[in-house]
This record gives C-alpha cells, sequence and structure tokens, in this order.
C-alpha cells in the first residue's frame, strides 16, 4: 500500500526566512498531494493540493512542486511569518483508491522572532 | 471555523466505562470519517461513512463502534479501551467519498484512557 515520508519533523526558522518541507511517496498510482495546517487546538486544514498534471503551484507565499518520476513534493513557504507556526501534514492519493488518503508523519514548523 | 464540530473537546475515562464522541457536520457533505491522531505519528483513518452507510474500517478494535445516523452527525462509541487508545480522535467530512476532495476537520477529542 501507498507509504508517505515526510521530513524534517520539526524546523525552526527565523521570521522573513523560507521554510522547505519534504515528502516522498511509494505509489506510482499517487495523482494528488494536498498539504494540510494543523494549528493547535484545531483540526488539520486544507492550504494547498497539488495533481499530477502540473509540476508547480502557487498560492501568495505558500507553493508546492512535484517530481513524478523521483515520487516527492515539497512545500515551500516564504517570507516566514509567526502565524505559520504550526504542525504541516502532506498526504498522498489517487483517484481509484477511493476515501483513502496516506497522511505523513507532520512538521512542526517554528517561526523564531 | 470549519463548520465540523466535535463534542466532547476533552473526555477522561477508566478502561471499563462507556463513551461516546459526537461530530456534526453542517458543510451538506456526503461522506464523514473518523481519524485517530497519535503523538508524532500519521493521522490514521479509522472508519469512513458515505451517504451514512459504512465503506470502509480500517481494521479497527470492536471497542470503537461508529454510527452515522444521517449524514450530518457521526458519533464513535467506545467501550473497554486500553491506555494505548488515548489520542486526539478527529472527525472529518468532505463533500464525496473519493479522496481528491478536501476534507474539512473537526477541532478533535483529546481522549486519555486511564
Amino acid at each position: 500500500g501507498e507509504n508517505v515520508e515526510q521530513h524534517p519533523s520539526t524546523l525552526s526558522v527565523q521570521e522573513g526566512d523560507s521554510a522547505v518541507i519534504k515528502c516522498t511517496y511509494s505509489d506510482s498510482a499517487s495523482n494528488y498531494f494536498p498539504w494540510y495546517k494543523q494549528e493547535l487546538g484545531k483540526g488539520p486544514q486544507l492550504i494547498i493540493d497539488i495533481r499530477s498534471n502540473v509540476g508547480e503551484k502557487k498560492d501568495q507565499r505558500i507553493a508546492v512542486t512535484l517530481n513524478k518520476t523521483a515520487k516527492h513534493f515539497s512545500l515551500h513557504i516564504t517570507e516566514t511569518q509567526p502565524e505559520d507556526s504550526a504542525v504541516y501534514f502532506c498526504a498522498a492519493s489517487s483517484y481509484s483508491s477511493a476515501s483513502k488518503i496516506i497522511f505523513g508523519s507532520g512538521t512542526r514548523l517554528s517561526i523564531r522572532p | 471555523e470549519t463548520g465540523v464540530t466535535q463534542t466532547p473537546r476533552h473526555l477522561v475515562m477508566g478502561m471499563t466505562n462507556k463513551k461516546s464522541l459526537k461530530c456534526e457536520q453542517h458543510l451538506g457533505h456526503n461522506a464523514m470519517y473518523w481519524y485517530k491522531q497519535s503523538a508524532k505519528k500519521p493521522l490514521e483513518l479509522m472508519f469512513v461513512y458515505s451517504l451514512e452507510e459504512r465503506v470502509e474500517n480500517n481494521s479497527v478494535p470492536s471497542r470503537f463502534s461508529p454510527e452515522c445516523p444521517n449524514s450530518s452527525h457521526l458519533f464513535l462509541h467506545l467501550h473497554t479501551l486500553q491506555p494505548e487508545d488515548s489520542a486526539l480522535y478527529l472527525c472529518a467530512s468532505s463533500q464525496d467519498r473519493q479522496a481528491t476532495y478536501e476534507q474539512y476537520f473537526g477541532p478533535g477529542t483529546r481522549l486519555t484512557v486511564t
């Protein structure tokens, strides 16, 4: 079955710097890759997603890249701000997997003032 | 807020107790999910309901019993739990059961089994 590895598990960056979180997946049939952000005391919330027919997608300060050949995808946050501090989860699924979405183990991002 | 509410937010129960977790979604979605979130581990999908029918059960022990009386409500009945069942239990909903639809999560119930 699908397995999603996420690194690093913790990340601390200076406010204003960039943060990068990386994930790899095992199932070559995976074609949908969402990223969720979980703030303290809340459930995960979708922040950006990418489908396998594109290599990059941007939304203001966040971007996601996908390399299908290498089976890895990354989240990039630029000009980090205190409100970016949270746990970030990558995930992978395929259109054929119905309700099965596999999450990574999460990255705790801390923004230093 | 996400439109998904969960009660209670915190629950402490003994191993011989019976309790229930409640989830309600106000989004008109057709699919609802229960996840278990343990420290430093990926979210574990437990159950999936689509149009009130259970469509997935990921080898969850029988001490966890889900119930979906209608498309807006989901329950997780708990009995004879073990200390390793202590975790954050998250409910989610999506427009459809397809994994490519965005899932909207509730804030979770923090469960402690003593």
